[in-house]
C-alpha cells in the first residue's frame, strides 16, 4: 500500500474487555514500531519488531500488553483486561531498517469506558 | 523527567510570521535528532534528521539546527502558513539501540 494503515480507526470498549489493534506496514519495511500517545503528549515507545521478532519490548507497560508479527509484515497489538488508563491513541510506524525514517499510520483511538 | 524537553508548550502566531521552536535533550549517547510534524488526528511525519556532525538542515520553509555540545536543537519556520498549524515533535535516538524518545511537542497555531 501507499502508507501505513491501522484498523480500526476508533475502538470503544468496556473495562475488562480484550482488544486487538492491527497495523499494516509499508510493503518491504522490516522494522515496525508501536507507540502510545496520550492527549497533549508525544508518542511513548511500546515495542519494536525487526522482521518477525520483537527486538525491544521494554516499553510495554505490563503483561496485559502483547504484540505479534508472525509473518514479518502485519502486526497486532493485543490488550487484555483493558483499564480506563489504557485509553489513548495507539500509533504504528514502519521503516526500511531500524535506523531509517519511520513512517507513521493514522493511529487507533482507543477509549475504555 | 523526560529526556527530551520542548518549549514553548504552545504558540500562536499570525500568518506570514516566523517562529522558532526549541528542543533540549539529555539522551546519551546520541545518534540522531528528528523533527516531526503531527497534524490533528494524524500520525507524525518526519521533517528533518540531523546526526552529531550536522549543525543545520533545511526542508523548504523549515530549518532545523543542532548544537550537540549543549544538546539543543531548534526548528525555525519561515513565512508561516495556516497549514503549518500542528504539533511539532522533537525526537532523539540513542546510539546503539532502536528506541526513540519523543518530546511532548509544541502546539503551533497559525492565525489568518
Amino acid at each position: 500500500g501507499a502508507g501505513v494503515s491501522q484498523t480500526p480507526s476508533n475502538k470503544v470498549t468496556e473495562k475488562g474487555k480484550y482488544v486487538e489493534l492491527r497495523c499494516d506496514p509499508i510493503s518491504g519495511h522490516t522494522a515496525l514500531y508501536w507507540y502510545r500517545q496520550s492527549l497533549g503528549q508525544g508518542p511513548e515507545f511500546l515495542i519494536y519488531f525487526q522482521g518477525t521478532g520483537a527486538a525491544d519490548d521494554s516499553g510495554l507497560p505490563n503483561d496485559r500488553f502483547f504484540a505479534v508479527r508472525p509473518e514479518g509484515s502485519v502486526s497486532t497489538l493485543k490488550i487484555q483486561r483493558t483499564e480506563r488508563g489504557d485509553s489513548a491513541v495507539y500509533l504504528c510506524a514502519s521503516s526500511l531498517g531500524g535506523q531509517e525514517t519511520q513512517y507513521f499510520g493514522p493511529g487507533t483511538r482507543l477509549l475504555v469506558l | 523527567k523526560n529526556q527530551v524537553e520542548q518549549s514553548p508548550q504552545s504558540l500562536i502566531i499570525l500568518e506570514g510570521k516566523n517562529c522558532t521552536l526549541q528542543c533540549n535533550y539529555t539522551v546519551s549517547p546520541f545518534s540522531n535528532l528528528r523533527w516531526y510534524k503531527q497534524d490533528t488526528g494524524r500520525g507524525p511525519v518526519s521533517l528533518t534528521i540531523m546526526t552529531f556532525s550536522e549543525n543545520t538542515k533545511s526542508n523548504g520553509r523549515y530549518t532545523a539546527t543542532l548544537d550537540a555540545d549543549t544538546k539543543q536543537s531548534s526548528l525555525h519556520i519561515t513565512a508561516s502558513q495556516l497549514s503549518d498549524s500542528a504539533s511539532y515533535i522533537c525526537v532523539v535516538r540513542r546510539a546503539g539501540g532502536f528506541k526513540t524518545i519523543f518530546g511532548a511537542g509544541t502546539r503551533l497555531f497559525v492565525k489568518a
